[in-house]
């Protein structure tokens, strides 16, 4: 059972280069997210998907975009990555739309940009 | 703006010590708090809380949600290194689809 699962595992750019992290799940999950983790930050959402078809901007959506290919992938693009977007990407998802529910979430990617 | 502060962010404790990790938020129309823990990769689910006053136990872990103060907190009996982690907690807002987190507490367990 794989559950939420996300390439690459580690990535290393440099300034200026784009790249596209994907993520899928196999839970028939309706909403999809991805956050960024920094040292001393948690989680901060990047964007998410409510359901297919939707996405929508979360906290921190500046130098990045989203694509939900269909109900099981959910990808983040860097068009033109920056020093600032070093980080640990999770994804994540969850089965409800419109009630309390818990996210799954993928084991992440590092990424460095230099 | 919705917002979540963990505290301690970090704390060092003894195998077999008891912790109390801190919630507070402040955020509109509150659905619902989550604590997960976080090893070495992925946040993995421990508690949804979304009534005030219950405890919601899973072996030494248990946590409490107090709906008037603002607050939840997560305590840990008789500490394992096991139990060292990153623990985050999360708030969702009514009709949001999404969650907020905290900053973290780093936990670390002494042998």
């Amino acid at each position: 059972n794989a559950g939420v699962t996300q390439t690459p595992k580690f990535q290393v750019l440099k300034t200026g280069q784009s790249m596209t992290l994907q993520c899928a799940q196999d839970m028939n999950h309706n909403s999809m997210y991805w956050y960024r983790q920094d040292p001393g930050m948690g989680l901060r959402l990047i964007y998410y998907s409510a359901s297919e078809g939707t996405t929508d901007k979360g906290e921190v959506p500046n130098g990045y975009n989203v694509s939900r290919l269909n109900k099981r992938e959910f990808s983040l693009r860097l068009e033109s990555a920056a020093p600032s977007q070093t980080s640990v990407y999770f994804c994540a998802s969850s089965a409800l739309a419109g009630v309390p529910d818990t996210q799954y979430f993928g084991p992440g990617t590092r990424l460095t940009v230099l | 703006e919705d917002k979540v502060v963990q505290s301690p962010l970090s704390l060092v404790v003894h195998e077999g010590d008891t912790v109390t990790l801190n919630c507070s938020y402040e955020v509109t129309n509150f659905r619902s708090l989550l604590w997960y823990k976080q090893e070495k990769k992925a946040p993995t689910f421990l508690f949804m809380l979304t009534s005030s006053g219950i405890e919601k136990k899973s072996g030494r872990l248990s946590s409490i949600l107090d709906k008037k103060e603002l607050f939840s907190i997560l305590n840990i009996t008789a500490t394992q290194t096991g139990d060292s982690a990153i623990y985050l907690c999360a708030v969702e807002r009514q009709g949001a689809q999404k969650l907020v987190f905290g900053q973290g507490t780093r936990l670390t367990i002494n042998p």
